[in-house]
């Protein structure tokens, strides 16, 4: 268990709606990243927060966002979707210092959408 | 930015075999080199990581070594067993870059 919690495991919804995934980071860690995983793509970076700010941005689409709160958590919201986003959805913490490289992954949000 | 190839793409094996996963990265300011096991319906898990001053390192049956001179580092698993069939991803992180992975390798280890 990497201390890393992602709700919900799986999600189903269909074109032009919006979602929301939750993530939880391990205890104390600050970072909270969000990783799409496709079978053609691998592991994409989406997006980075630090202690509540945005740190990185990567190929994230417009329809996409993310925030992180002041408990830490964070969520990555997205809307308008296409059959394209279908994809596992992966949260990943890190904490400070000498260790804030090191990403623990949660187990993921399998999003279909039909 | 940071561009890291990852090669082979599937590799199988039989058990007691060893198996080499090899990659290359194009930014020479990258620093650290996390490998990853992504077990069927679960999140990639850290399993051993090298940093830019050192050139190998071991942790019981797998190994990581770095060439920084041509910026390739490898994953060498020795006496594989059944369980570590997954796929496997390296990564490169420089500084407050984010960490890029590689396109993964599906190992396959053959009883």
């Amino acid at each position: 268990d990497s201390g890393v919690t992602q709700t919900p495991k799986h999600l189903i919804t269909a074109t032009g709606q919006r979602v929301t995934l939750r993530c939880s980071p391990r205890s104390g860690d600050l970072s909270v990243y969000w990783y799409q995983q496709s079978l053609d793509q691998g592991l994409q970076f989406l997006i980075q927060y630090y202690n509540g700010e945005e740190r990185a941005k990567g190929n994230i689409l417009e329809r996409f966002s993310a925030q992180q709160f002041p408990d830490l958590h964070s969520e990555l919201n997205l809307s308008s979707l296409e059959l394209g986003d279908s994809a596992l959805y992966f949260c990943a913490s890190s904490g400070t210092g000498s260790t804030n490289e090191k990403l623990f992954f949660g187990s993921g949000t399998q999003l279909s959408v039909l | 930015g940071e561009n890291v190839e990852q090669h082979p793409s599937t590799l199988s094996v039989q058990e007691g075999d060893s198996a080499v996963i090899k990659c290359t990265y194009s930014d020479s300011a990258s620093n650290y080199f996390p490998w990853y096991k992504q077990e069927l319906g679960k999140g990639p898990q850290l399993i051993i990581d090298i940093r830019s001053n050192v050139g190998e390192k071991k942790d019981q049956r797998i190994a990581v070594t770095l060439n920084k001179t041509a910026k390739h580092f490898s994953l060498h698993i020795t006496e594989t067993q059944p369980e570590d069939s997954a796929v496997y991803f390296c990564a490169a992180h420089h500084g407050f870059q984010k960490l890029v992975f590689g396109t993964g390798t599906r190992l396959l280890v053959s009883p």
